[in-house]
């Protein structure tokens, strides 16, 4: 099956550690995304990527970092510079970046 | 400063009581508008994607159009299994990013 896999599901970590989530996707799709939604607000854009070895900086990139070193996979670092790290977290991909994107199911994160 | 913003917040209906949700947007150079509905716990499911002004998509109960400035969802004769989250997204000019409303909660009960 073709589709959009984000793991864990459910991550807990304590505060001031680094945390990777995992995005793999498997619909050849060149454009990934990393977006965090919090309760009562909509999704808002971490970083980006059109196309392997390339990414820029979304609404709210600070305290967090990115790879794109093989098209199917973007994972997302949490720092410990991110002063608010507990949310839900949504990986995306599109065929070109200029249609529409498909979602993970996500990964809630609580910082403890 | 592109934005998106949505109403109502929430609306609750009795099932078969039709209405629609709304999308307003101000963006520059508008490449593309889609709308995702969202299960609780979930991943956004994409819906629709709209191109231009006067464009029309229908799928089971929902229609989704658009003018130069917003879009509207239209439910006809909803069922409690259209109960969810309705996001709505633009897509600005050549950027590849998508820029989110804050959604509406849909609740219809039987």
């Amino acid at each position: 099956d073709g589709g959009i896999t984000q793991s864990p599901k459910y991550l807990f970590r304590k505060e001031g550690q680094n945390v990777t989530l995992s995005c793999e996707q498997n619909l050849n799709h060149d454009a990934m995304y990393w977006y965090r939604q919090d309760p009562g607000q909509g999704l808002r854009l971490i970083y980006y990527s059109q196309i392997v070895n390339d990414f820029q900086k979304g609404d709210i990139a600070e305290g967090y970092s990115v790879s794109r070193e093989k098209k199917e996979s973007f994972p997302l670092t949490v720092t410990s510079a991110q002063k608010n790290p507990t949310a839900f977290y949504l990986c995306a991909s599109s065929i070109t970046g200029l249609t529409e994107a498909f979602f993970g199911q996500g990964t809630r994160l609580t910082v403890v | 400063e592109d934005q998106v913003t949505q109403s109502p917040e929430a609306l609750r209906l009795q099932e078969g009581e039709s209405s629609s949700l709304n999308c307003s947007y101000t963006v520059s150079g508008l490449r593309g508008l889609f709308w995702y509905r969202q299960d609780p716990g979930k991943g956004p499911e994409f819906l629709f994607t709209l191109y231009s002004a006067g464009e029309e998509k229908e799928k089971e109960r929902l229609k989704a159009t658009l003018t130069k400035k917003e879009s509207f969802l239209h439910i006809t004769a909803p069922k409690p299994e259209d109960s969810a989250t309705y996001l709505c997204a633009v897509q600005p000019g050549n950027t590849g990013k998508l820029i989110f409303g804050q959604g509406t909660t849909l609740q219809v009960k039987p």
